[in-house]
C-alpha cells in the first residue's frame, strides 16, 4: 500500500495567520483527502483532492477557510487560513492507490491554535 | 451521502473474552468496508477490511462480518488483550468511484487484565 510522508507534524501558531500542510505519497494514487480530527472525536472529511481539478469541499468547509493543492499524483498541500482557536485539531491526508490496497493515512499534522 | 452509525461508543471486557463493535451504513453504493485501530496521539491503522462481494473475512483474532442487504457490519476481537485497548473507528466508501471514506463514531475500547 502507498506510503504519505506528512509534515509538519505539529505547530503552534498565533491567530489570524495561516498554515499549510504537506503531504507526499511514495507512489502515484489518483484521489487524495483530507481530514480534520478534532479532540476525542471521529475523522471528518474536509474535502477530496483530484489531480488536476479543484478540490471538492464537504459540507461546513470552504476553499477560502481550507485552500488545497494537487500540483501531480503524488503530493498535495492544505492550507489552514486566518486561523482561530477553533481550527486546533489534527488534519490528516489519506490517499487510496488502488482498490486493492484500500486507504492509508499521513501521520498527522497536530495544529494548536493560541 | 453515506452515514455510518458505530456502537457502541465505548467497551470495556476483561482479558480473554471477545467483543464486537456493531456498524450500519446507509448508501447502498457502498462496497468498501474497513475498520481502523487508533492509539493515543497515532494515525488510524487498518486492521482489517472486507469488500462488498464478501460476506465475512478473518485475519487470526480479528474478523469482520457483512450483511449487505441489512447494511451492516460488524468486527469481532476474540481473546482480547490489553494491547488491543484503542479507538476502533468503521469507516465505508465507493470505492470503485474513488469516494472517501465515511467513518463511524468510533469505539473506545478497554481490555482489563
Amino acid at each position: 500500500s502507498a506510503v504519505i510522508s506528512q509534515k509538519p507534524s505539529r505547530d503552534i501558531c498565533q491567530r489570524g495567520t495561516s498554515l499549510t500542510i504537506q503531504c507526499q505519497v511514495d507512489s502515484q494514487v489518483t484521489m487524495m483527502f483530507w481530514y480534520r480530527q478534532q479532540p476525542g472525536q471521529s475523522l471528518t472529511l474536509i474535502a477530496t483532492a483530484n489531480q488536476g481539478s479543484e478540490a471538492t469541499y464537504e459540507s461546513g468547509f470552504v476553499i477560502d477557510k481550507f485552500p488545497i493543492s494537487r500540483p501531480n499524483l503524488t503530493f498535495s498541500t492544505l492550507t489552514v487560513s486566518n486561523m482561530s482557536p477553533e481550527d486546533s485539531s489534527i488534519y490528516l491526508c489519506s490517499a487510496s492507490g488502488s482498490f486493492n490496497y484500500g486507504y492509508t493515512f499521513g501521520s498527522g499534522t497536530r495544529l494548536t491554535v493560541v | 451521502g453515506e452515514n455510518v452509525e458505530q456502537h457502541p461508543s465505548t467497551l470495556s471486557v476483561q482479558e480473554g473474552d471477545s467483543a464486537v463493535i456493531k456498524c450500519t451504513y446507509s448508501d447502498s453504493a457502498s462496497n468498501y468496508f474497513p475498520w481502523y485501530k487508533q492509539e493515543l496521539g497515532k494515525r488510524p491503522q487498518l486492521i482489517i477490511d472486507i469488500r462488498s462481494n464478501v460476506g465475512e473475512k478473518k485475519d487470526q483474532r480479528i474478523a469482520v462480518t457483512l450483511n449487505k442487504t441489512a447494511k451492516h457490519f460488524s468486527l469481532h476481537i476474540t481473546e482480547t488483550q490489553p494491547e488491543d485497548s484503542a479507538v476502533y473507528f468503521c469507516a465505508a466508501s465507493n470505492m470503485d468511484s474513488g469516494y472517501a471514506l465515511n467513518f463511524g463514531k468510533g469505539t473506545s475500547l478497554l481490555v482489563t487484565p
